[in-house]
């Protein structure tokens, strides 16, 4: 089962900033927080990971609480591109451990 | 573009055939894995290949199974088809030793009627 709970779906104006939440308040101390992205009839996306600090990418922003039980997908300046669904996923630091996928949020960008 | 392949794109079987889908992974990765995205939902996850042998798999039945070749490409086979299996399935790429990122091919896009 899937370890985090996102919107359903969420609408950003082209051109501001999409905030994404996720929780994931069982999260434990060797587990990552991941984010994919999966544009319509297309294999999913890696965006951006992060373990407790914030990261920062050329397409993201990753804002993960101090007690680690939720997380903030930032995408700066979206583009109609940045249509897709979004993933937040949590992963065990050891191994290459499966990835658990939810139904993550529809995030649709309104010209 | 993520250097993952698979073949075909789309193809359609009926109940009780068998089907075999395939995936190259990107250049320079050893790990292979396979997941199902059914309509509406998130892939699930099938299993792992690495080393031609399976390292992980998920809640899915002995109808699915799979090879790695020594080239680190992979087959996923589906026996005794049913309805329920259409979907796309995704394979996805990694280095064995990493916890990082997976690459994710476009899929095929299977039809069972």
């Amino acid at each position: 089962d899937a370890k985090t709970t996102q919107p359903t779906s969420m609408d950003c104006a082209e051109g501001r900033a999409a905030n994404l939440p996720c929780n994931h308040s069982t999260i434990s101390g060797n587990e990552y927080v991941y984010w994919y992205r999966q544009i319509h009839s297309q294999g999913p996306q890696y965006i951006i990971h992060g373990l407790k600090n914030n990261e920062t990418n050329e397409m993201a922003s990753l804002i993960i609480t101090e007690d680690r039980k939720s997380s903030t997908l930032i995408l700066p300046h979206a583009t109609l591109r940045d249509t897709a669904v979004y993933y937040c996923i949590v992963r065990s630091l050891f191994g290459n451990e499966k990835l658990t996928f939810g139904t993550g949020t529809r995030l649709t960008i309104i010209p | 573009d993520a250097g993952v392949t698979q073949s075909p794109t789309h193809l359609i079987k009926t109940r009780g055939q068998q089907v075999t889908l395939r995936c190259s992974p990107k250049s320079g990765h050893d790990t292979v894995s396979w997941y199902q995205q059914a309509l509406g939902q998130g892939p699930q996850f099938i299993f792992q290949y690495y080393e031609e042998e399976e390292r992980q798999r998920g809640n899915f039945p002995d109808r699915f199974s799979g090879h790695q070749f020594p080239n680190y490409s992979s087959e996923l086979n589906v026996n005794a088809l049913l309805l329920g299996d259409s979907a796309l399935y995704l394979c996805a790429s990694s280095l064995g030793s990493s916890r990082y990122e997976q690459y994710f091919g476009p899929g095929t896009r299977l039809t069972v009627t």
